[in-house]
């Protein structure tokens, strides 16, 4: 296993089209999470699955995103009608359950153009 | 509500000089303290955590961080910085993963 991995590695897409990223966890890893993060700033905290449920979504998550991990494996986040705000980098970071130690991929970097 | 300051935005040291990059914290209760590094196109690879005990914590690529509780602060040094450890660095407070909140890091410059 060499890690958490995430596809695509940057995603440029206009404005109102719809976009989706998929992270593929350590695979004992049962919790996984996904961050964003913008420029200048630390991650933020979106959401997070403990297997296939979906435990905690932040406020900063609108109804215009979703994300899924259906099998207890890879998840996928999804934007719709893109915006220039959500132009940022996407992390996922996957653990055990009670492990403090997250792992992070490399990203997801969106350009909203 | 619990919050991470890094006070310093940049931080340029000489090769073979010290390193120290500070953090402070706002948090209710004893929290969970973290530094990450992130190298330009990486993600986040954690340094150093601390839970309880012995508040001077040692973490990988010779990183060293104090939590001083009087102080709320939690700063990572380094006796002697090498030109692979400039990169974005950021200090991270909570009690879960899912709670986690960082700061906006601190991007370090090596000169030669």
């Amino acid at each position: 296993d060499t890690g958490v991995s995430q596809d695509p590695r940057h995603k440029i897409t206009k404005r109102g089209q719809n976009v989706t990223f998929r992270c593929d966890p350590i695979s004992e890893h049962n919790r996984l999470y996904w961050y964003r993060q913008t420029l200048g700033q630390g991650p933020e905290f979106l959401t997070y699955f403990q297997n296939e449920a979906q435990l905690e979504k932040s406020r900063l998550l609108s109804d215009r995103f979703s994300a899924e991990r259906p099998k207890g494996s890879f998840s996928t986040l999804e934007i719709q009608r893109t915006e220039q705000g959500d132009s940022a980098m996407y992390l996922c970071a996957s653990s055990f359950t009670g492990d403090t130690e997250a792992f992070f991929g490399q990203g997801t970097r969106l350009t909203v153009v | 509500a619990q919050s991470v300051t890094q006070p310093d935005i940049h931080i340029t040291v000489s090769e073979g000089a010290s390193l120290e990059l500070r953090c402070n914290y706002s948090y209710g209760a004893t929290p969970y303290l973290f530094w990450y590094v992130q190298s330009p196109g990486q993600g986040l690879q954690l340094l150093l955590k601390y839970f309880s005990g012995d508040t001077l914590v040692q973490g990988i690529k010779g990183f060293e961080a104090e939590f001083k509780r009087s102080q709320s602060s939690f700063n990572l040094r380094k006796p002697s910085v090498h030109w692979s450890d400039a990169a974005e660095y950021f200090c991270a407070v909570g009690y879960n993963n899912n709670d986690m909140r960082f700061g906006a890091g601190t991007r370090l410059t090596v000169k030669p």
